[in-house]
């Protein structure tokens, strides 16, 4: 079955610290990729995307992915995170256009 | 621009009763997508409308969930009846050209 698969439930940062979430898909063929955060209270919001060219993609928030086809993978990173990272991030594939999101990882930065 | 917005945001009913949500695209977004999350689980999807036509419902649960989108503009999606398992959060999102989603606030739904 065709899935998106996100290593991580939960993951608890000090601020300044490396983020890095893991994000593997099982699509055949050609996708879109995208990460999707949504901050405590507010509506999912895109923060990168993926669709052909350059495999390290940047985003907003200093948020960056790395798109790897041999792997399957489209994991997110930023070098140092900030409180207002706080939030939950989901990975997303679109083969057609129909999204399939990850489970989701929660992600909380202590000040 | 204004974004995509949904109605109620929380919604309380009891099991057996009928709910219905409803979402208003951004103007000039053809393609019309509900999605659901159930507490701790992954974000589904449900449906897909391309203006009024039902592009892909293959995620709808069962008959007791029905999608409409009058006229290409604002979708509606009722449950009738509710079970208790219905609960979640709905999301719906619209785009233009399907590169963005762009997703409302969701409507919170409980049934008791």
């Amino acid at each position: 079955a065709q899935s998106v698969s996100q290593h991580n439930h939960h993951v608890i940062l000090s601020e300044a610290a490396s983020l890095e979430l893991g994000c593997n898909y099982s699509y055949g063929g050609t996708v879109n990729l995208f990460w999707y955060v949504q901050y405590p209270g507010q509506h999912l919001q895109l923060l990168l995307k993926y669709f052909s060219g350059d495999p390290l993609v940047k985003g907003i928030k200093g948020f960056e992915a790395e798109f790897i086809k041999s792997k399957f993978s489209f994991n997110l990173r930023k070098p140092s995170v900030q409180w207002s990272d706080t939030a939950e991030y989901f990975c997303a594939v679109m083969p057609y256009y129909k999204l399939s999101f990850g489970a989701g990882t929660t992600v909380t930065v202590r000040a | 621009e204004a974004g995509v917005t949904q109605f109620p945001s929380h919604s309380v009913i009891e099991k057996g009763q009928t709910v219905t949500l409803r979402c208003d695209p951004i103007s000039g977004h053809d393609n019309l997508y509900w999605y659901r999350r159930v507490m701790g689980k992954e974000i589904k999807f449900l449906l897909h409308f391309v203006k009024e036509s039902k592009q892909d419902e293959s995620g709808m649960p069962n008959n007791r969930f029905l999608a409409e989108r009058t006229g290409g503009t604002y979708s509606t999606l009722k449950v009738q009846p509710a079970e208790l398992e219905d609960s979640g959060v709905y999301f719906c999102a619209s785009t233009r050209t399907g590169e963005k989603l762009f997703f409302g606030s969701g409507t919170q739904l409980s049934v008791l």
